[in-house]
Protein backbone atom coordinates (compact mmCIF):
# COMPACT_ATOMS: atom_id res chain seq x y z
CA UNK A 1 0.00 0.00 0.00
CA UNK A 2 1.37 3.41 -0.59
CA UNK A 3 -0.69 5.03 2.01
CA UNK A 4 -0.08 7.80 4.02
CA UNK A 5 0.45 7.15 8.05
CA UNK A 6 0.49 10.41 9.58
CA UNK A 7 2.46 11.19 13.43
CA UNK A 8 1.33 11.78 15.86
CA UNK A 9 -2.24 10.46 15.72
CA UNK A 10 -3.21 13.35 18.05
CA UNK A 11 -1.15 17.11 19.17
CA UNK A 12 -2.28 19.84 21.38
CA UNK A 13 -0.30 22.94 21.60
CA UNK A 14 -0.65 26.58 22.87
CA UNK A 15 -1.86 29.22 20.48
CA UNK A 16 1.58 31.00 19.04
CA UNK A 17 3.66 27.49 18.95
CA UNK A 18 4.47 25.93 15.83
CA UNK A 19 2.93 22.59 15.02
CA UNK A 20 4.52 19.48 12.65
CA UNK A 21 3.29 16.60 12.02
CA UNK A 22 4.87 13.81 9.99
CA UNK A 23 3.49 11.66 7.30
CA UNK A 24 5.15 8.44 6.26
CA UNK A 25 4.34 6.14 2.97
CA UNK A 26 5.23 3.19 1.48
CA UNK A 27 5.81 3.48 -1.81
CA UNK A 28 7.33 5.53 -4.47
CA UNK A 29 4.81 8.31 -5.25
CA UNK A 30 4.28 11.77 -7.14
CA UNK A 31 2.59 13.63 -5.53
CA UNK A 32 2.07 14.33 -1.61
CA UNK A 33 -0.78 16.47 -0.58
CA UNK A 34 -1.71 17.93 2.97
CA UNK A 35 -5.41 18.58 3.37
CA UNK A 36 -7.14 19.94 6.54
CA UNK A 37 -10.75 18.96 7.75
CA UNK A 38 -12.55 20.64 10.36
CA UNK A 39 -14.78 18.28 12.41
CA UNK A 40 -17.19 16.70 10.37
CA UNK A 41 -16.62 18.84 7.52
CA UNK A 42 -14.90 19.24 3.90
CA UNK A 43 -11.75 18.34 3.17
CA UNK A 44 -9.76 21.71 2.74
CA UNK A 45 -6.44 21.41 0.33
CA UNK A 46 -3.50 23.15 1.58
CA UNK A 47 -0.65 22.19 -0.11
CA UNK A 48 0.65 20.00 -2.97
CA UNK A 49 4.36 18.74 -2.95
CA UNK A 50 6.07 16.88 -6.11
CA UNK A 51 8.46 14.25 -5.48
CA UNK A 52 11.30 16.31 -7.25
CA UNK A 53 10.68 19.13 -4.77
CA UNK A 54 12.28 19.74 -1.11
CA UNK A 55 10.29 21.88 0.12
CA UNK A 56 7.41 24.03 -0.18
CA UNK A 57 5.77 27.13 1.44
CA UNK A 58 2.12 28.39 1.55
CA UNK A 59 1.42 31.79 4.30
CA UNK A 60 2.26 29.83 7.79
CA UNK A 61 2.85 26.31 5.86
CA UNK A 62 5.92 24.52 5.58
CA UNK A 63 5.92 21.43 3.42
CA UNK A 64 9.31 19.28 3.06
CA UNK A 65 9.30 16.20 1.19
CA UNK A 66 12.47 13.29 1.72
CA UNK A 67 11.72 10.94 -0.70
CA UNK A 68 14.53 8.67 0.49
CA UNK A 69 12.83 8.06 3.72
CA UNK A 70 9.80 8.50 2.15
CA UNK A 71 8.13 11.16 4.39
CA UNK A 72 6.88 14.26 4.76
CA UNK A 73 6.51 16.89 7.21
CA UNK A 74 3.78 20.10 7.57
CA UNK A 75 4.77 22.86 9.85
CA UNK A 76 2.39 25.16 10.70
CA UNK A 77 3.91 28.36 12.31
CA UNK A 78 2.61 30.77 15.07
CA UNK A 79 -0.84 28.35 15.40
CA UNK A 80 -4.02 30.18 15.80
CA UNK A 81 -7.35 28.26 17.05
CA UNK A 82 -8.51 28.40 13.77
CA UNK A 83 -5.96 25.82 13.17
CA UNK A 84 -7.85 23.39 15.55
CA UNK A 85 -8.51 20.42 12.85
CA UNK A 86 -7.65 17.15 11.41
CA UNK A 87 -4.63 17.25 8.82
CA UNK A 88 -4.28 14.35 6.63
CA UNK A 89 -1.28 13.47 4.22
CA UNK A 90 -2.32 12.14 0.87
CA UNK A 91 -0.46 10.47 -1.75
CA UNK A 92 -0.32 9.26 -5.66
CA UNK A 93 1.89 7.95 -8.19
CA UNK A 94 1.44 10.65 -10.86
CA UNK A 95 -0.97 9.59 -13.45
CA UNK A 96 -3.62 12.78 -14.22
CA UNK A 97 -6.30 10.82 -12.86
CA UNK A 98 -4.94 8.51 -10.27
CA UNK A 99 -6.77 8.20 -6.52
CA UNK A 100 -4.69 9.86 -3.97
CA UNK A 101 -4.42 7.63 -0.74
CA UNK A 102 -5.09 9.02 2.54
CA UNK A 103 -3.48 8.48 6.19
CA UNK A 104 -5.34 8.28 9.03
CA UNK A 105 -4.53 11.33 9.76
CA UNK A 106 -3.37 13.99 12.50
CA UNK A 107 -5.85 15.50 15.44
CA UNK A 108 -4.22 19.24 16.27
CA UNK A 109 -5.85 20.81 19.05
CA UNK A 110 -4.38 24.35 19.50
CA UNK A 111 -5.27 25.57 23.35
CA UNK A 112 -6.17 29.23 23.71
CA UNK B 1 -12.75 31.02 -6.06
CA UNK B 2 -14.23 28.57 -7.78
CA UNK B 3 -15.24 25.12 -5.55
CA UNK B 4 -16.97 22.00 -5.93
CA UNK B 5 -20.37 21.67 -4.25
CA UNK B 6 -22.21 18.63 -3.42
CA UNK B 7 -26.13 18.16 -3.05
CA UNK B 8 -27.71 17.26 -0.78
CA UNK B 9 -25.46 17.89 2.70
CA UNK B 10 -27.18 15.43 4.58
CA UNK B 11 -29.30 12.39 3.73
CA UNK B 12 -31.27 9.80 5.41
CA UNK B 13 -32.93 7.10 3.70
CA UNK B 14 -33.89 3.69 4.55
CA UNK B 15 -31.90 0.05 4.18
CA UNK B 16 -32.43 -1.24 0.52
CA UNK B 17 -33.63 2.17 -0.83
CA UNK B 18 -32.01 4.29 -3.70
CA UNK B 19 -29.89 6.85 -2.95
CA UNK B 20 -28.67 9.64 -5.72
CA UNK B 21 -25.57 11.75 -4.48
CA UNK B 22 -25.18 14.88 -6.67
CA UNK B 23 -21.96 16.86 -7.12
CA UNK B 24 -21.18 20.07 -9.47
CA UNK B 25 -16.74 20.05 -9.97
CA UNK B 26 -15.31 23.08 -10.87
CA UNK B 27 -16.05 23.77 -14.26
CA UNK B 28 -12.90 23.59 -16.41
CA UNK B 29 -11.90 20.14 -14.64
CA UNK B 30 -12.19 17.20 -16.30
CA UNK B 31 -11.40 14.49 -13.84
CA UNK B 32 -13.77 13.21 -11.19
CA UNK B 33 -13.72 11.21 -8.07
CA UNK B 34 -15.92 9.91 -5.18
CA UNK B 35 -14.67 9.26 -2.19
CA UNK B 36 -16.30 8.52 1.06
CA UNK B 37 -15.02 8.72 4.72
CA UNK B 38 -17.29 6.39 7.67
CA UNK B 39 -16.88 7.85 10.94
CA UNK B 40 -13.88 7.89 12.38
CA UNK B 41 -11.65 6.42 9.93
CA UNK B 42 -10.02 7.03 7.21
CA UNK B 43 -10.63 8.57 3.75
CA UNK B 44 -11.22 5.70 1.20
CA UNK B 45 -10.99 6.42 -2.76
CA UNK B 46 -14.53 4.87 -4.43
CA UNK B 47 -13.61 5.53 -7.76
CA UNK B 48 -12.01 8.21 -10.79
CA UNK B 49 -14.36 9.21 -13.75
CA UNK B 50 -13.02 10.68 -17.04
CA UNK B 51 -14.47 11.21 -20.45
CA UNK B 52 -17.69 9.87 -19.60
CA UNK B 53 -16.44 6.85 -18.33
CA UNK B 54 -15.11 4.64 -15.10
CA UNK B 55 -10.97 5.16 -14.64
CA UNK B 56 -10.61 2.83 -11.66
CA UNK B 57 -12.73 1.91 -8.94
CA UNK B 58 -11.77 0.43 -5.51
CA UNK B 59 -13.37 -2.98 -4.25
CA UNK B 60 -15.93 -0.72 -2.45
CA UNK B 61 -17.27 0.05 -5.73
CA UNK B 62 -19.04 -2.82 -6.36
CA UNK B 63 -22.27 -3.29 -8.35
CA UNK B 64 -24.73 -1.29 -6.04
CA UNK B 65 -22.94 1.48 -7.34
CA UNK B 66 -22.59 3.89 -10.03
CA UNK B 67 -21.79 7.08 -11.44
CA UNK B 68 -22.55 9.12 -14.36
CA UNK B 69 -22.04 12.52 -15.48
CA UNK B 70 -25.37 13.25 -16.88
CA UNK B 71 -25.12 16.87 -18.12
CA UNK B 72 -22.17 19.09 -18.46
CA UNK B 73 -22.08 19.54 -14.86
CA UNK B 74 -23.48 17.33 -12.68
CA UNK B 75 -21.84 13.90 -11.60
CA UNK B 76 -23.63 11.88 -9.38
CA UNK B 77 -23.01 8.81 -7.26
CA UNK B 78 -25.94 6.41 -6.88
CA UNK B 79 -26.36 3.98 -4.70
CA UNK B 80 -29.04 1.15 -5.85
CA UNK B 81 -30.04 -0.74 -2.65
CA UNK B 82 -28.46 0.89 0.27
CA UNK B 83 -26.96 -0.94 3.55
CA UNK B 84 -26.50 -0.40 6.93
CA UNK B 85 -22.28 0.06 6.30
CA UNK B 86 -22.89 2.71 3.33
CA UNK B 87 -23.75 5.07 5.88
CA UNK B 88 -20.55 7.37 5.89
CA UNK B 89 -19.64 11.44 4.73
CA UNK B 90 -19.58 11.13 0.48
CA UNK B 91 -16.86 13.56 -1.13
CA UNK B 92 -17.04 14.45 -4.16
CA UNK B 93 -13.61 15.76 -5.86
CA UNK B 94 -12.44 16.96 -9.03
CA UNK B 95 -8.81 17.88 -10.80
CA UNK B 96 -8.13 20.13 -14.08
CA UNK B 97 -6.44 18.10 -16.88
CA UNK B 98 -2.30 18.22 -16.35
CA UNK B 99 -0.24 17.97 -18.83
CA UNK B 100 1.25 15.09 -17.29
CA UNK B 101 0.88 14.31 -13.81
CA UNK B 102 -1.83 14.60 -11.59
CA UNK B 103 -3.18 18.20 -10.18
CA UNK B 104 -4.54 18.75 -7.05
CA UNK B 105 -8.17 17.10 -6.48
CA UNK B 106 -10.27 19.91 -5.24
CA UNK B 107 -12.93 18.74 -2.56
CA UNK B 108 -16.65 19.30 -2.18
CA UNK B 109 -18.02 19.83 1.49
CA UNK B 110 -19.68 16.57 1.42
CA UNK B 111 -23.36 14.20 1.77
CA UNK B 112 -23.15 12.88 5.27
CA UNK B 113 -25.70 9.59 4.31
CA UNK B 114 -27.48 7.91 7.17
CA UNK B 115 -28.96 4.70 6.35
CA UNK B 116 -31.79 3.37 9.26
Amino acid sequence: SQQGEEDPQALSIQEGENATMNCSYKTSINNLQWYRQNSGRGLVHLILIRSNEREKHSGRLRVTLDTSKKSSSLLITASRAADTASYFCATDKGSRDDKIIFGKGTRLHILP
Amino acid sequence: EPEVTQTPSHQVTQMGQEVILRCVPISNHLYFYWYRQILGQKVEFLVSFYNNEISEKSEIFDDQFSVERPDGSNFTLKIRSTKLEDSAMYFCASSEPGLQYQETQYFGPGTRLLVL
